[in-house]
């Protein structure tokens, strides 16, 4: 079985701050990692995924196969990035386009 | 390029009626997936067909169904409404590929009564 937990519900900083969201999964084979985030009003879209290696909107995450981590990093948040991210999980090829999502992280960055 | 289109936006049914939803891709897009969104719940994967196939399938009973037709267009079908069906439906369409970008649609919301 596959499971994304994210640990916060809620997550809070001020401005110019470094904020990381967590997430950790439990997948047997070799899963592909996401970062979807929802701002307010707007549709789900793609945040970055670990295949990728890139940064985005000054985000990063690494996937650590050891502690089976997927934490959304960014050193310096701006108010723009107050939204709703969701971690996400896909098995690769065995499983098509079936992604299981966590729970999803409200994050608000305040000036 | 255009977005994913979802039709109804908005749909108010009584329990026991059905219901039935509609989700087009972009284009050149096979697969599409579709999810139920809910407070309590979060996003729950339903099912994802691709080429006009279901090729995989979530926990969900068998009142929820599906189809693809051959332009990728999707519809899904919901029948014997219960309150607990009350939620928003997106739908996600993509090349297909594990790894791909899934681009989701703006939702349908759903309220049984």
């Amino acid at each position: 079985a596959q499971r994304v937990t994210q640990p916060e519900k809620l997550l809070s900083v001020f401005k110019g701050a470094p904020v990381e969201l967590k997430c950790n999964y439990s997948y047997s084979g070799s899963p592909e990692l996401f970062w979807y985030v929802q701002y307010s009003r707007q549709r789900l879209q793609l945040l970055l995924r670990h295949i990728s290696r890139e940064s985005i909107k000054g985000f990063t995450a690494d996937l650590n196969k050891g502690e089976t981590s997927f934490h959304l990093k960014k050193p310096f948040a701006q108010e723009e990035d107050s939204a709703m991210y969701y971690c996400a999980l896909s098995g690769g090829e065995t499983s098509g386009s079936r992604l299981t999502f966590g729970e999803g992280t409200q994050l608000t960055v305040n000036p | 390029k255009a977005g994913v289109t979802q039709t109804p936006r908005y749909l108010i049914k009584t329990r026991g009626q059905q219901v039935t939803l509609s989700c087009s891709p972009i284009s050149g897009h096979r697969s599409v997936s579709w999810y139920q969104q809910t407070p309590g719940q979060g996003l729950q994967f339903l099912f994802e067909y691709f080429s006009e196939t279901q090729r995989n399938k979530g926990n969900f009973p068998g009142r929820f169904s599906g189809r693809q037709f051959s332009n990728s267009r999707s519809e899904m079908n919901v029948s014997t409404l219960e309150l607990g069906d009350s939620a928003l439906y997106l739908c996600a369409s993509s090349l297909g590929q594990g790894s791909d970008e899934q681009y989701f649609g703006p939702g349908t919301r759903l309220t049984v009564t």
